[in-house]
């Protein structure tokens, strides 16, 4: 799988958004680009998935670039439950290992 | 069950003693995945299953582990001469890959295993 790269530290105050970066810049034409998160004494949990197109659900959205050489996962608004490690992973075809990198650790300030 | 079972949660064992780790995924998934954390460390990937055969064993740190899974569901990591090194929260997750890469995995509460 591709690489990505994500800043190892962010901080946030509750209720206001947050903006997640992340670049892989030597993505393919059939990566997908997926992010999940790992709550402190957790295992990890998915937050969303996308490809080309901008992506919502009910925990967040996912940008991407045009040029897909990066995206970025937007937490509306933060709350001190979203205090995690999130990590950003391109799966390059089925049937291959979900690999994790270091993540980000986001703090979140009330 | 709802979720991804592992069991026992927590193990404490002697150096030098084999242990046995047990996943059972959600029902249907044919994809499973071993991971190992130590204190304050990231996610390491130990082994990826599909179905019963297990395509990428790379992450296997040495021969003292092993895992198999069988009837396409229940997945062991079994460790043998257990090392202190090799304490750290082993991690088991699921996903209905079948072919397809956008699917999502779910992980287990994990088993923290502590080797003295």
């Amino acid at each position: 799988d591709a690489k990505t790269t994500q800043p190892n530290s962010m901080e946030s105050n509750e209720e206001e958004p947050v903006h997640l970066p992340c670049n892989h810049s030597t993505i393919s034409g059939t990566d997908y680009i997926h992010w999940y998160r790992q709550l402190p004494s957790q295992g990890p949990e998915y937050v969303i998935h996308g490809l080309t197109s901008n992506v919502n659900n009910r925990m967040a959205s996912l940008a991407i670039a045009e040029d897909r050489k990066s995206s970025t996962l937007i937490l509306h608004r933060a709350t001190l439950r979203d205090a995690a490690v999130y990590y950003c992973i391109l799966r390059s075809q089925a049937g291959t290992a979900l690999i994790f990198g270091k993540g980000t650790t986001l703090s979140v300030s009330s | 069950g709802a979720g991804v079972s592992q069991s026992p949660s927590n193990k404490v064992t002697e150096k030098g003693k084999d242990v046995e780790l047990r996943c059972d995924p959600i029902s249907g998934h044919t994809a499973l995945y071993w991971y190992r954390q130590s204190l304050g460390q990231g996610l390491e990937f130990l082994i990826y299953f599909q179905g019963n055969s297990a395509p990428d064993k790379s992450g296997l740190p040495s021969d003292r582990f092993s895992a198999e899974r069988t009837g396409g569901s229940v997945s062991t990591l079994t460790i043998q001469r257990t090392q202190q090194e090799d304490s750290a929260v082993y991690l088991c997750a699921s996903s209905r890959d079948r072919g397809r890469v956008n699917t999502e995995a779910f992980f287990g509460q994990g088993t923290r295993l502590t080797v003295v």
